[in-house]
């Protein structure tokens, strides 16, 4: 199993301009999310689904979008990059609501600079 | 508002101490909870999670809960340079989605 993958690793972006992180997890995972981490900071949610076609809100959501038409994917759009959005994303996912040991596991991360 | 509050550090400990790292969450319907270790510039791994009251080894690590004080802590027995990173205190409820809630982190530093 590859677990989640997250591409692109890094990625350069001017202001104004739009991107799509991609995300796709093997584990057959029902529960998937978009976190931001800000330097010296914590994981700060942007937006979670609990299963195909089912999305909602984070803390911080404003700026973003996502969509989940596959248990696999589940990609964040940047619409109109902002130098607030600069930050590491990390993509997760998780098994089971309900039960205690289900924990999550996270990509490897995107490192996006808006400049 | 569901907070959870790690002390930020540094937190630094001679080789072959041991490391005690701290988590306090606000939330009383919080139910599982999960300690990681991020290296700079890597993605968060997990280390161990622990969902009853009392303690939990695994190896060198020990974490121990007490929901009453609304508690969560992480030993690191017999730590190691290798261990130095910041570890992360995540608390997951279920009635909220699933949702895990994140402390801001401990920066530890092993000293050889």
């Amino acid at each position: 199993n590859a677990g989640v993958t997250q591409t692109p690793k890094f990625r350069i972006l001017k202001i104004g301009q739009s991107m799509t992180l991609q995300c796709t997890q093997d584990m057959n995972h029902n529960y998937m999310y978009w976190y931001r981490q800000d330097p010296g900071m914590g994981l700060k949610l942007i937006y979670y689904s609990v299963g195909a076609g089912i999305t909602d809100k984070g803390e911080v959501p404003n700026g973003y979008n996502v969509s989940r038409s596959t248990t696999e994917d589940f990609p964040l759009r940047l619409e109109l990059a902002a130098p607030s959005q600069t930050s590491v994303y990390f993509c997760a996912s998780s098994y089971d609501q309900g039960s205690n040991n289900s924990p999550l596991h996270f990509g490897n991360g995107t490192r996006l600079t808006v400049t | 508002q569901k907070e959870v509050e790690q002390n930020s550090g540094p937190l630094s400990v001679p080789e072959g101490a041991i490391a005690s790292l701290n988590c306090t969450y606000s939330d009383r319907g919080s139910q599982s909870f999960f300690w990681y270790r991020q290296y700079s510039g890597k993605s968060p791994e997990l280390i161990m999670f622990i969902y009853s009251n009392g303690d939990k080894e695994d190896g060198r690590f020990t974490a121990q809960l007490n929901k009453a004080s609304q508690y969560v802590s992480l030993l690191i027995r017999d730590s190691q340079p290798s261990d130095s990173a910041t570890y992360l205190c995540a608390v997951n409820m279920f009635d909220t989605g699933n949702q895990f809630y994140f402390g801001t982190g401990t920066s530890l530093t092993v000293i050889p």
